[in-house]
């Protein structure tokens, strides 16, 4: 079965701390992993694609097949990350729905 | 602003009323997606259009729902006789497939979602 978890559901960490948010996922195939974050009020947004291997407002993840793992890193975290962060995994039927985690709801203190 | 956008973004309603959301895609998208999102959960997949067909149902989606994306632009999503186990965010998304969509295909852009409450 074709599923994402997110152990986290909260994460604090203190201004310039580094950060990583976990995801793992169980899928059979070659997986196609998002972030998505959400500030407060506002709709959800894309992070970073894995495919695209770019670095986001610091942000990067690297796709570890041999753990099943897509972690979110940041070497110092800003205030205005707070936010709820979401790993997705896009299913690889002709629906190409995405399958979420629950969310790890990030919180940098000052 | 040429990102999603869905109306209306907060409805109130009594059990038992229906209720009808629009959910107004990226001009050039020809996938639609619309998810629901309940407090400490993540967004659950409910169905999709590609173009105007209705592609795929849920089975989170009941009789009591129903989806249309009558030219393949906007789409909306009716609830008919709601109940309080409705109450949720519902959230609308696009993508582009094939060529068109470049090196972000089939990446799922959101609305900021309408959120449903039922009393």
């Amino acid at each position: 079965a074709q599923r994402v978890t997110q152990p986290e559901k909260l994460l604090s960490v203190f201004k310039g701390a580094p950060v990583e948010l976990k995801c793992n996922y169980s899928y059979s195939g070659s997986p196609e992993l998002f972030w998505y974050v959400q500030y407060s009020r506002q709709r959800l947004q894309l992070l970073l694609r894995h495919i695209s291997r770019e670095s986001i407002k610091g942000f990067t993840a690297d796709l570890n097949k041999g753990e099943t793992s897509f972690h979110l890193k940041k070497p110092f975290a800003q205030e205005e990350d707070s936010a709820m962060y979401y790993c997705a995994l896009l299913n690889a039927g002709n629906n190409r729905k995405l399958i979420w985690g629950l969310g790890t709801s990030l919180a940098v203190n000052p | 602003d040429t990102g999603v956008s869905q109306d209306p973004r907060h409805k109130i309603t009594k059990r038992g009323q229906n209720v009808t959301f629009r959910c107004d895609p990226i001009s050039e998208h020809n996938r639609l997606y619309w998810y629901r999102q309940t407090l400490g959960q993540g967004p659950e997949f409910l169905t999709y259009f590609q173009n105007e067909a209705q592609l795929e149902k849920s089975r989170l989606l009941s009789d009591r729902f129903s989806a249309e994306r009558p030219k393949g632009s906007f789409s909306t999503l009716e609830i008919q006789r709601t109940e309080q186990g409705d109450s949720a965010m519902y959230l609308c998304a696009s993508s582009s497939t094939g060529l068109a969509g470049g090196p972000l295909r089939d990446t799922q852009y959101f609305g900021p979602g309408t959120r449903l409450t039922v009393l």
